[in-house]
């Protein structure tokens, strides 16, 4: 069964702390990508990586970081420079072979992130 | 620069009322467009993807959006709304940046459905 599962669904941080949101997918896919949902705002992308061992800074990097050391995997960081770091965030991968542009995106189920 | 508006924030129908979620788009090259379904804490859902092959595309639930080149839309419609379609709604142009296509959303439109 492929898809895309994110974990925890729930995390809640103190201020100051660093925490790691977990994403994995199983479709193969080259492409993954971090989003930052906000009432209102619709979902800002934050990284994205097109291939292992490289990642590009999205439209609000900072106060973030990633790594993609597997193709299955790509894992966020939400340092303690991100100033205000509540937000529901999504994790998703496409297929971006051959550059098309059609290939749609696969979502997972997010992680509310809550800084008490 | 390609970006995407959704012109409304909110739409309010009655159980059984067509439905018509506004997109605009602007791109400097023949997009891709897609629209995605989000229930509430959940992920995103592709409901249907233009792909050039046709401008009337037909997607999952019943739902189906018209390419309009001259108008620059890509409205979202269902001739009947049912209480499951209640939801947020997302209209997306896939954007060529730095040679890969990076796709851009617009704010969303909520779709509120009374019985």
């Amino acid at each position: 069964d492929g898809g895309i599962t994110q974990s925890p669904k729930y995390l809640f941080r103190k201020e100051g702390q660093n925490v790691t949101l977990s994403c994995e997918q199983n479709l193969n896919h080259d492409a993954m990508y971090w989003y930052r949902q906000d009432p209102g705002q619709g979902l800002r992308l934050i990284y994205y990586s097109q291939i292992v061992n490289d990642f590009q800074k999205g439209d609000i990097a900072e106060g973030y970081s990633v790594s993609r050391e597997k193709k299955e995997s790509f894992p966020l960081t939400v340092t303690s420079a991100q100033k205000n770091p509540t937000a529901f965030y999504l994790c998703a991968s496409n297929a971006q072979t051959g550059g098309s542009s059609y290939n749609e995106q696969f979502f997972g189920p997010g992680t509310r992130l809550t800084v008490l | 620069a390609q970006s995407v508006t959704q012109l409304d924030s909110h739409v309010s129908v009655s159980e059984g009322t067509p439905v018509l979620l506004r997109c605009n788009y602007s791109s400097s090259y023949s997009p891709s467009l897609f629209w995605y379904v989000q229930h509430p804490n959940k992920g995103l859902q592709l409901l249907l993807k233009y792909t050039s092959a046709a401008t009337l595309v037909k997607g999952i639930n019943g739902f189906e959006a018209e390419f309009k080149k001259s108008e620059t839309s890509f409205h979202l419609t269902k001739p009947s709304a049912h209480m499951s379609d209640a939801a947020e709604y997302f209209c997306v142009v896939s954007v060529l940046s730095g040679g890969s296509y990076i796709p851009t959303f617009g704010r969303g439109t909520s779709l509120i459905v009374h019985p």
